[in-house]
């Protein structure tokens, strides 16, 4: 079946430190994966944070960069430069471009803590 | 004000009993879903709902049962509660094209004791 696996958290960072988690999927029984990274701030709900449905394109919000990587199946999500405020949970997750009831499949999650 | 309202935010039960989480959407899609995140686990795609008609059922137990009186509800009734039922429940929402985004509501935290 379908699957995402990502960055084992938590993950410790100080404030204006780099920031990578990695995302690996597999995308048996889908022939034109969605990827996407959503986000869970303290206190809210899940948010989308950013997505990509074209190989090779690269998606960004927030001072964050993912990448969809067909060849290596992977869409790790980067920051140069983090902030207090980007301490959250970071679930990577796939969808399926031509079935969009089929729903999505996420990873663990990550969770992030930002340290000044 | 929040689009995808989800009630109650936290919820008892004691095994064997039956609960309704409710779900209502203000984004104007067609499509909605149910999903459960076990301690754990990873969110997990349970059912999703096209024009009031369900599309997808991952859910092997026939105690889950969805239930759309409205477009925009997607109601999840649990029958016969159990202690592994405990997770919280998001419901989410899409326009119908293969590319739209899914927007999530708070979730629901179920306890059974």
């Amino acid at each position: 079946g379908d699957s995402v696996t990502q960055t084992e958290g938590p993950v410790t960072v100080s404030e204006s430190e780099s920031l990578i988690i990695n995302c690996t999927y597999s995308a048996t029984s889908i022939a034109y994966p969605n990827l996407f990274w959503y986000v869970r701030y303290p206190g809210e709900g899940l948010q989308l944070l950013l997505k990509v449905i074209t190989a090779g394109q690269k998606g960004s919000s927030r001072g964050f960069e993912a990448t969809y990587n067909k060849e290596t199946t992977s869409f790790h999500l980067q920051k140069a430069s983090v902030q207090e405020s980007d301490s959250a949970v970071y679930y990577c997750a796939l969808g399926d471009q031509n079935n969009y009831a089929q729903g999505l499949t996420f990873g663990l999650g990550t969770r992030v803590s930002v340290f000044p | 004000d929040p689009k995808i309202i989800q009630k109650p935010k936290y919820l008892v039960a004691v095994t064997g009993s039956e609960k309704i989480l409710i779900c209502e959407q203000y984004l104007g899609h067609n499509a909605m879903y149910w999903y459960r995140q076990s301690a754990k686990k990873p969110l997990e795609f349970m059912f999703s709902y096209s024009y009031q008609k369900l599309m997808d059922n991952q859910t092997a137990s026939s105690r889950f049962q969805p239930q759309s009186s409205k477009k925009n509800h997607l109601d999840l009734q649990i029958t016969a509660l159990k202690p592994d039922d405990s997770a919280t429940y998001f419901c989410a929402s899409s326009a119908t094209g293969g590319e739209d985004t899914q927007y999530f509501g708070p979730g629901t935290r179920l306890l059974v004791l």
